[in-house]
């Protein structure tokens, strides 16, 4: 159990370019999930995969933002035409799924800072 | 929807004395789970605690033990023997047993503690 992965850890970029981060989680972890976190707030609730399939989507998860878990393993978050309200930390975490309280295992995050 | 509510944004305690944090929460909902996470500075967030809404009995780990009012909707986190490394911040949340939709937290906004040697 190596924990669950986050690259990159920082990422700085313009507004209007696209960024994609990557999410390796626990292994045999059927459950992944994405949140974001912004200074001073709780982490958010973004979007959630069973093995391959998106379940969840936040409403914070606007057009520009798309997620993919295509072999049920990694997970990439993409936003496309980054704009400066999306700088924020994003989490991601993931889970067992076995019974209904299975806890989530966190990632260091990606710091996402758009200038 | 439900909302998580921590008053104290930030609070400190001598090493080795008791502190309390508060935590309300909003639900129309009879039965779910209430967390609370511990993020330390720059590291991963991890699980301290975790309550189930059905059972009476108080959760406790080790140093770490909750108050749980289900009627006041109330959650708070009682650490004992505070120790320098307990030093984070520290996020209530609650998660839904509904069927659909149960596997998202609801996070408050935290509380940071700070231990003073």
């Amino acid at each position: 159990d190596t924990g669950v992965s986050q690259n990159p850890r920082h990422k700085i970029t313009k507004r209007g370019q696209n960024v994609t981060f990557r999410c390796d989680p626990i292994s045999e972890h059927n459950r992944l999930y994405w949140y974001r976190q912004t200074l001073g707030q709780g982490p958010e609730f973004l979007t959630y995969f069973q093995n391959e399939a998106q379940l969840e989507k936040s409403r914070l998860l606007s057009d520009r933002f798309s997620a993919e878990r295509p072999k049920g393993s990694f997970s990439t978050l993409e936003i496309q035409r980054t704009e400066q309200g999306d700088s924020a930390m994003y989490l991601c975490a993931s889970s067992s799924g076995q019974g209904d309280n299975s806890p989530l295992h966190f990632g260091n995050g990606t710091r996402l800072t758009v200038t | 929807a439900q909302t998580v509510t921590q008053s104290q944004p930030e609070m400190s305690v001598q090493e080795a004395e008791t502190v309390t944090l508060s935590c309300t929460y909003d639900t129309s909902e009879s039965d779910y789970y209430l967390f609370w996470y511990k993020q330390p500075p720059s590291r991963q967030m991890i699980l301290v605690i975790r309550q189930e809404a059905y059972k009476q009995q108080n959760a406790t780990e080790n140093r770490f033990s909750v108050n749980f009012q289900k009627a006041a909707k109330s959650f708070s986190l009682k650490i004992s023997d505070s120790q320098l490394g307990d030093a984070a911040m520290y996020f209530c949340a609650y998660r839904s047993l509904l069927r659909f939709g149960n596997e998202k937290l609801t996070f408050g906004t935290g509380t940071r503690l700070t231990i003073i040697p």
